[in-house]
């Protein structure tokens, strides 16, 4: 069974820090991971990574994957209470039997405080 | 304006009945999904489908049927069997299983039994 686990579950930080939120899964044929941001209702893509070590880059936000040890981090830098929401790690594997859909974890709850 | 459609955005259940909850999108994606988001669970896969007529279990299936008759539309119906329905279901779709890509979400629909 696939299996996502991310860390911290919440985190509470002020304006202007550093934050890095891990995930790490076990997957049968892993195919590629996606982090989305979840800010009330429908989670909005951020990054998807298939490849290890290649950092994806938007703006303050960047994410790495490491498929021999099996984790990604989602790193966010000086930090605003706009960056507040839940960050939610999947992954995707390829197709077992005509199965797909993406395997979550329970996310990663962050508070910015001004 | 491209996108997914989920209605309603909430919807108040009786217990012993069964409830629809809609999903449209205008995307011209061949892949739906269906997802389960209880507080501190992250999201869980309920039904997919890669293709018009046909559609496959997820990991919570039990107590959920689905229906996919055309590509828009991907309606879920919340059974009286499913034994603890009051949740938030997000719809999603992707292009289509061959394609790596990110899924797109609905805004989502809370379902209480009241």
């Amino acid at each position: 069974e696939d299996k996502v686990v991310q860390s911290p579950l919440s985190l509470v930080v002020h304006e202007g820090d550093t934050v890095t939120l891990n995930c790490s899964y076990e997957v049968t044929n892993f195919r590629s991971l996606l982090w989305y941001k979840q800010e009330k209702k429908a989670p909005t893509f951020l990054f998807m990574l298939t490849s290890s070590g290649i950092e994806k880059k938007s703006g303050r936000l960047s994410s790495i994957l490491d498929k021999k040890e099996l984790f990604s981090i989602l790193n966010i830098t000086a930090t605003q209470t706009g960056d507040s929401a839940i960050y939610l790690c999947a992954v995707r594997p390829y197709l077992r039997g005509g199965a797909d859909g993406l395997t979550f974890g329970k996310g990663t709850h962050l508070i910015i405080q001004p | 304006d491209g996108g997914i459609t989920q209605s309603p955005k909430y919807l108040f259940r009786k217990e012993g009945q069964n409830v629809t909850l809609s999903c449209e999108q205008n995307l011209n994606h061949d892949a739906m999904y269906w997802y389960r988001q209880d507080p501190g669970q992250g999201l869980r896969l309920i039904y997919y489908s890669q293709i018009v007529n046909d559609f496959q279990k997820g990991d919570i299936a039990e107590g959920y049927s689905v229906s996919r008759e055309k590509k828009e539309s991907f309606p879920l119906t919340v059974t009286s069997a499913q034994k603890n329905p009051t949740a938030f279901y997000l719809c999603a779709s992707s292009i289509h299983e061959g394609v790596d890509t990110e899924a797109f979400f609905g805004q989502g629909t809370r379902l209480t039994v009241v």
